[in-house]
């Protein structure tokens, strides 16, 4: 099956401060989504992006389909944007990365 | 407008037990889908269902039944509940209009089997 690589795991950041998170996958995909798990458990929907780049506020993915990759943008982080972001892969049925637990102390 | 909504929110069981966990959506959607969430494993697919009357497996079936008797409804069983299926469930549900509408997720049932 599809492999889903998440990094980096853990990451800490000051608020204000710009992040990049890494999605790669092991195979062809049309279908790829960002989601953020908030620390209360709810999953929101961040952006659906098999291909190409999509910019929603602070946050901006683009997805190398030819390569593989997927990277989410935060800038100017804010302490709401603490939680898990999961990038999940596949076609009607998704397979999920393990996640990268974001940080962000005021 | 209410979303996903899962019931319950929480529960215990012991093991050999049975229990239905229930996801209804009010959004029209064709697509419906159940994961479980394990510490450090991310979400891991169940079984899912493209419409009314259809059931599909995931990643991680065994152990688990479902059913989709209503399109609104996404019913989870678990018919001998083991320490394993100690677990935090989600459902979530999607538009048809092809694999890349995007998935919404109800709030989690935490359940805890002893």
């Amino acid at each position: 099956g599809i492999q889903v690589e998440q990094s980096p795991p853990d990451l800490i950041l000051q608020e204000g401060a710009n992040s990049t998170l890494r999605c790669n996958f092991s195979d062809s995909v049309n279908n790829l989504q960002w989601f953020h798990q908030n620390p209360w458990g709810q999953l929101i929907n961040l952006f659906y992006i098999p291909s190409g780049t999509k910019q929603n506020g602070r946050l901006s993915a683009t997805t190398v389909a030819t390569e593989r990759y997927s990277l989410l943008y935060i800038s100017s982080s804010q302490t709401t944007d603490s939680g898990v972001y999961f990038c999940a892969v596949g076609g009607t049925a998704l397979i999920f990365g393990k996640g990268t637990t974001l940080s962000v102390s005021s | 407008n209410a979303g996903v909504t899962q019931t319950p929110k929480f529960r215990v069981l012991k093991t050999g037990q049975s229990m239905t966990l229930l996801c209804a959506q009010d959004m029209n959607h064709e697509y419906m889908y159940w994961y479980r969430q394990d510490p450090g494993m991310g979400l891991r697919l169940i079984h899912y269902s493209v419409g009314e009357g259809t059931t599909a497996k995931g990643e991680v079936p065994d152990g688990y039944n479902v059913s989709r008797l209503k399109k609104q409804n996404f019913l989870l069983g678990l018919e001998s509940a083991a320490p394993s299926q100690t677990s935090v469930y989600f459902c979530a549900s999607s538009p048809s209009g092809g694999p890349g509408k995007p998935q919404h997720f109800g709030d989690g049932t935490r359940l805890s089997i002893l």
